[in-house]
């Protein structure tokens, strides 16, 4: 059973262009999460989301962030006119089930965007 | 808003020696907390999960404690490794209706020396 898999694991852009993060949870797992790390900070969360729906969005920004968990194929973290200030490490976690106190998240490798 | 705190920032100790990582939490309404370990340019691995309801979980030389009234954990890891140098995170998920995202800390720096 393979990890909770992220691509591109390194991904450089201008400034202005647009960033595209996927995730492919592990196999059985409908439920999603979008972290962020930036340099020297912890993790905060971004966004929640089940197949084609999304629960829990209070951590993303307002503008240029959008997530989407279609029924067929990856999750994608899509940020639009990148800023410097974008440059960090997005992790995605995925669980089983939500409501049990012991549905631990998997992490993946996480995807380092670094914006030029 | 909860908020979590990791002491200390970072810790040196030479091979063999036990140590103790701590963890508070400003809102003690939580579902669980986990205790994760993150390699330099790696993802997160998950060492050690307590529900709200346990007071310890152990693993190995692991092992973490929960006291939610006063909103503290702690990992304790025994006979340190070389092996064991990473950084160490703790995360609680809230005990609020459907709410599942996990509050960090900024992490332990833990380097063991030979």
């Amino acid at each position: 059973n393979a990890g909770v898999m992220q691509n591109p694991r390194h991904l450089v852009r201008r400034r202005g262009q647009e960033a595209r993060l996927r995730c492919s949870p592990m196999k059985g797992h409908s439920h999603v999460y979008w972290y962020r790390q930036l340099p020297e900070e912890g993790l905060k969360f971004m966004v929640y989301l089940q197949k084609e729906n999304i629960i829990d969005e209070s951590g993303m920004p307002k503008e240029r962030f959008s997530a989407e968990f279609p029924k067929e194929g990856p999750s994608i973290l899509r940020i639009q006119q990148v800023v410097r200030g974008d440059s960090a490490a997005y992790f995605c976690a995925s669980s089983y089930r939500q409501g049990s106190s012991t549905d631990t998240q998997y992490f993946g490798p996480g995807t380092r965007l670094t914006v030029l | 808003k909860q908020e979590v705190t990791q002491i200390p920032a970072a810790l040196s100790v030479p091979e063999g020696e036990n140590l103790v990582l701590n963890c508070s939490f400003t809102d003690s309404a939580i579902y669980n907390l986990q205790w994760f370990r993150q390699d330099p340019g790696k993802g997160l691995t998950s060492l050690l999960l307590i529900q709200s309801s346990q007071r310890e979980q152990t693993s190995g030389r692991l092992n973490a404690s929960l006291d939610k009234s006063s909103g503290r954990s702690t990992l304790y890891i025994a006979a340190s490794q070389p092996g064991d140098s990473a950084t160490y995170l703790c995360a609680v998920r809230p005990d609020t209706g459907t709410a599942s995202k996990l509050t960090f800390g900024t992490g332990t720096r833990l380097q063991v020396t030979l």
